[in-house]
């Protein structure tokens, strides 16, 4: 079964530091571009990072940009997320998500979500 | 970059279709195909529903459908069903390092 699992999230101070994991199964994990997304309780979708196959290719949204750092790991098939200077807007559920074609395309939409990760910054 | 404008709500009888809107601007909608559809149950994670502005991945119901006119995105549900009541959000490519940027979301209620 084709399954990503975040963990890691809790809850932080403000100016603290988490660092999210997301595990992936069921697929060539180091094919597939990956993404961060969050959902703040009782609001939208927020995209807030994309990482290419390799790990090389990093984009942020403005909003978390050099506060946020994404990464990966392909032989352990996962996915990370550090994030500093933790502000209370920060406090939302994060999502891993799989592109849907493992072709680099940039805006690509994202076929596979994990169930997410509550991080609360208060 | 800012949200895309979605109607905060919609509502339809089962049977009924319902359309709901996605508007952006000529630098995401109104450049590039790359809309995607998503819905989401309380507690839940997104569905991908819709890709490339029209596309349905396997598994989804062909009840669903997607359209694209200028800098809007619409997605039509036709023969609403109990099941279909939901969170639907859009999204779009960006074309700048900003990748995605989401509609605010619609929730979808079948009377």
């Amino acid at each position: 079964e084709v399954q990503l699992v975040e963990s890691g999230g809790g809850l932080v101070q403000p100016g603290g530091s988490l660092r999210l994991s997301c595990a992936a199964s069921g697929f060539t994990f180091r094919s597939y571009e990956m993404n961060w997304v969050r959902q703040a309780p009782g609001k939208g979708l927020e995209w807030l990072s994309y990482i290419n196959n390799s790990g090389r290719t990093i984009f942020y949204a403005d909003s978390v940009k050099g506060r946020f750092t994404a990464s990966r790991d392909n032989a352990k098939n996962s996915l990370y997320l550090q994030m500093n200077s933790l502000r209370v807007e920060d406090t939302a559920v994060y999502f891993c998500a799989r592109d849907l074609r493992a072709d680099g395309t940039y805006g690509d939409a994202f076929d596979i979500w994990g169930q997410g990760t509550m991080v609360t910054v208060s | 970059q800012s949200a895309l404008t979605q109607p905060a709500s919609v509502s339809g009888s089962p049977g009924q279709s319902i359309t709901i809107s996605c508007t952006g601007t000529s630098s995401d909608i109104g450049t590039y195909n790359y809309v995607s559809w998503y819905q989401q149950h309380p507690g839940k994670a997104p569905k991908l529903m819709i890709y490339d502005v029209t596309n349905r991945p396997s598994g989804v119901s062909d009840r669903f459908s997607g359209s694209k006119s200028g800098n809007t995105a619409s997605l039509t549900i036709s023969g609403l069903q109990a099941e279909d009541e939901a969170d639907y959000f859009c999204s779009s490519y960006t074309g700048s390092t900003s990748l995605v940027v989401f509609g605010g979301g619609t929730k979808l209620t079948v009377l």
